[in-house]
């Protein structure tokens, strides 16, 4: 079982639909969560860091269940620029220590 | 303030031949990370450094796959000899342990093709 599990996609939408997606950790001491987004042929870049009280940045709010080992990102109102791969990262340990570890990434299309 | 730079963005090499990657952190990064993607899949830790240490190398191949940081600032990832299945992005990314701040940010990265 890998450590950190997102759903497969991709996921298919139209333009102004809500989707969400799930990301799963299996390291209980991990400390700190991010979801990154990454387009196609590009590098990773922060998209937000998830926080325990849930955090939201515009369209886009991230939710922590730290009991259930469980992450997610809701994307509002979507737009065709949202098109790209989610990526879910679990940081590992404690302060100065910077392990961080990806998931498979889901893929989401955006469409007219 | 410049990024994570890579080099080369790209290489093609004949198996069984010798391969390096180039990567320059941001300045005052103290945290490095070398991770491999293959096409489809997230960003798989091969090496991660803490300056000049190498503090988790345990996903790194290490009968054909090396690194090194000196100096703690830049790093090279050689893989000798190449085989087909090494095929992939490699990239290079950097963060400021210590400040509260983990962000990554990420090389452009370097696609290996082995033919």
């Amino acid at each position: 079982r890998k450590e950190v599990e997102q759903d497969p996609g991709p996921f298919n939408v139209p333009e102004g639909a809500t989707v969400a997606f799930n990301c799963t950790y299996s390291n209980s001491a991990s400390q700190s969560f991010f979801w990154y987004r990454q387009d196609c042929r590009k590098e990773p870049k922060l998209l937000m860091s998830v926080y325990s009280s849930g955090n939201e940045d515009g369209r886009f709010t991230a939710q922590l269940n730290r009991a259930s080992q469980y992450i997610s990102l809701l994307i509002r109102d979507s737009k065709l620029s949202d098109s790209a791969t989610y990526l879910c990262v679990v940081l590992r340990g404690v302060y100065n220590n910077n392990d961080m570890r990806f998931g498979a990434g889901t893929r989401l299309t955006v469409k007219p | 303030e410049a990024g994570v730079v890579q080099s080369p963005r790209y290489k093609i090499i004949e198996k069984k031949q010798p391969v390096a990657f180039w990567c320059n952190p941001i300045s005052g990064h103290n945290t490095l990370y070398w991770y491999l993607q293959n096409l489809g899949q997230g960003p798989e830790l091969l090496i991660r450094y803490e300056n000049e240490e190498a503090v988790d190398d345990s996903q790194l191949p290490k009968d054909r796959f090396s690194a090194e940081r000196l100096k703690g600032v830049d790093s090279t990832l050689k893989i000798q000899p190449a085989e087909l299945g090494d095929s992939a992005v490699y990239l290079c990314a950097s963060s400021r342990s210590g400040t509260g701040s983990t962000e990554a940010f990420f090389g452009q990265g370097t696609r290996l093709t082995v033919v």
